[in-house]
């Protein structure tokens, strides 16, 4: 149980263009999810957080315009890169949270590799 | 507030061999840890967790982990290396604001 599915598993896209990514709880309902971006060889930095039904929650840095996250559903939130730059090339992984208890473990999707040509 | 501190971005251990994986914790309130994996182009996955029901926890795979109060550590260890087992490990302390601490990772290579 708790699986997390994440779409695409990689994508390239032009310079200026938009890409979303979705990420699916498929057998739990998940009223937060998190949005990950990892550096090569490097950990993993907290994006933002988002809530089902409400706005998201950007860490310091992180440019809300840029990077939209809508969570419609209790099982799917989404990530849109807007306008897309090379330098936002990178791995982005979401997770989700199955059950509300702080002792509850992140699942996480297989994450999506997108480079900006 | 909560943190993890992972000793040691790189381990070397030839197959066979015992793992050993560091990572210490701070935390001002009963901490909740995990230990995650994570393969080339992959998310994490869950090796296991500690939520204060036994201090020795046993995970998937073979790794195991102790938690310490008095080191304020946790601790990822597995008796026998196999190459299967080259990859990404991070510690992962939960906080209360509905947020996970990571470590900066250690990785894991496994010698032949």
């Amino acid at each position: 149980g708790a699986v997390v599915s994440q779409h695409p598993s990689w994508v390239i896209c032009k310079s200026g263009t938009s890409v979303k990514i979705e990420c699916r709880s498929l057998d739990f309902q998940a009223t937060t999810m998190f949005w990950y971006r990892q550096f090569p060889k490097q950990s993993l930095m907290l994006m933002a957080t988002s809530n089902e039904g409400s706005k998201a929650t950007y860490e310091q840095g992180v440019e809300k315009d840029k990077f939209l996250i809508n969570h419609a559903s209790l099982t799917l939130s989404t990530l849109t890169v807007t306008s897309a730059h090379p330098e936002d090339s990178s791995f982005y992984i979401c997770s989700a949270r199955q059950g509300a208890a702080f002792n509850s473990p992140l699942h996480f999707g297989n994450g999506t590799r997108l480079t900006v040509t | 507030a909560q943190s993890v501190t992972q000793l040691g971005s790189h381990v070397s251990v030839s197959e066979g061999a015992l793992v050993l994986l560091r990572c210490n914790y701070s935390s001002s309130v009963p901490p909740y840890l995990f230990w995650y994996v994570q393969y080339p182009n992959q998310g994490l996955q869950l090796l296991l967790k500690y939520t204060s029901a036994a201090t020795l926890v046993k995970g998937i795979n073979g790794f195991e982990a102790e938690f310490k109060k008095s080191e304020t550590s946790f601790h990822l260890t597995k008796p026998s290396a196999h190459m299967s087992d080259a990859a990404e490990y991070f510690c992962a302390v939960s906080g209360t604001g509905n947020q996970f601490y990571f470590g900066t990772g250690t990785s894991l290579t496994v010698i032949p």
